[in-house]
């Protein structure tokens, strides 16, 4: 069964603006991975936040964790066009499984 | 992305066709995976090899044959797929059982389409 849930399922936004996306999962995790997709390509991992720690940030990128919620949050600060891509969550439990949620098409507008 | 290679990248087969998918990572990491990626679902877990032995079968269809010769290799034999199998086709590898290396990295993916 599927772990992660992102939300929104689409977004757009005009370049310069913030992104958030939300993930929630159902059991207890190890870590929650956020990953990138462009279109028809592999995953490109952003950031590993774990299950201990509340918040991290990455360059543009900024991830929360609350645990007692089951949820975490992606934002991208000063989109650019090039930060178009679908944003996965996926959670890690243990035994080399991550978990992937259905994703977030963002479309940043020039 | 280079660090994981797949060939090849897109294959188009008939029902009766077998082909293999092949996988190789170049990071020296000791666990290999296959996804499916279908339009509008979420990617899916096929199987889980750490050092070379399979560990995750995640009740896929006997008609994908994964295949890992050694922890730098990784294949996908299809035979007699449906159509419903065409998808985006990815494999990653990562180092298992080392924290702080829990990430997983992608190859670019195999398009397969099944006529």
């Amino acid at each position: 069964s599927q772990q992660g849930e992102e939300d929104p399922q689409a977004l757009s936004i005009q370049e310069g603006e913030n992104a958030t996306m939300n993930c929630s999962y159902k059991t207890s995790i190890n870590n929650l991975q956020w990953y990138r997709q462009n279109s028809g390509r592999g995953l490109v991992h952003l950031i590993l936040i774990r299950s201990n720690e509340r918040e991290k940030h990455s360059g543009r990128l900024r991830v929360t964790l609350d645990t007692s919620k089951k949820s975490s949050s992606l934002l991208i600060t000063a989109s650019r066009a090039a930060d178009t891509a679908s944003y996965f969550c996926a959670t890690d439990a243990g035994g080399n499984k991550l978990v992937f949620g259905a994703g977030t098409i963002l479309r940043v507008k020039s | 992305e280079t660090g994981v290679t797949q060939t090849p990248r897109h294959l188009v087969m008939g029902m009766t066709n077998k082909k293999s998918l092949k996988c190789e990572q170049h990071l020296g990491h000791n666990a290999m995976y296959w996804y499916k990626q279908s339009a509008k679902k979420p990617l899916e877990l096929m199987f889980v090899y750490n050092f070379k032995e399979q560990t995750e079968n995640n009740s896929v269809p006997s008609r994908f044959s994964p295949e890992c010769p050694n922890s730098s290799h990784l294949f996908l034999h299809l035979h007699t797929l449906q159509p419903e199998d065409s998808a985006l086709y990815l494999c990653a590898s990562s180092q298992s059982g080392v924290e702080g290396r829990e990430t997983q990295y992608f190859g670019p993916g195999t398009r397969l389409l099944v006529l």
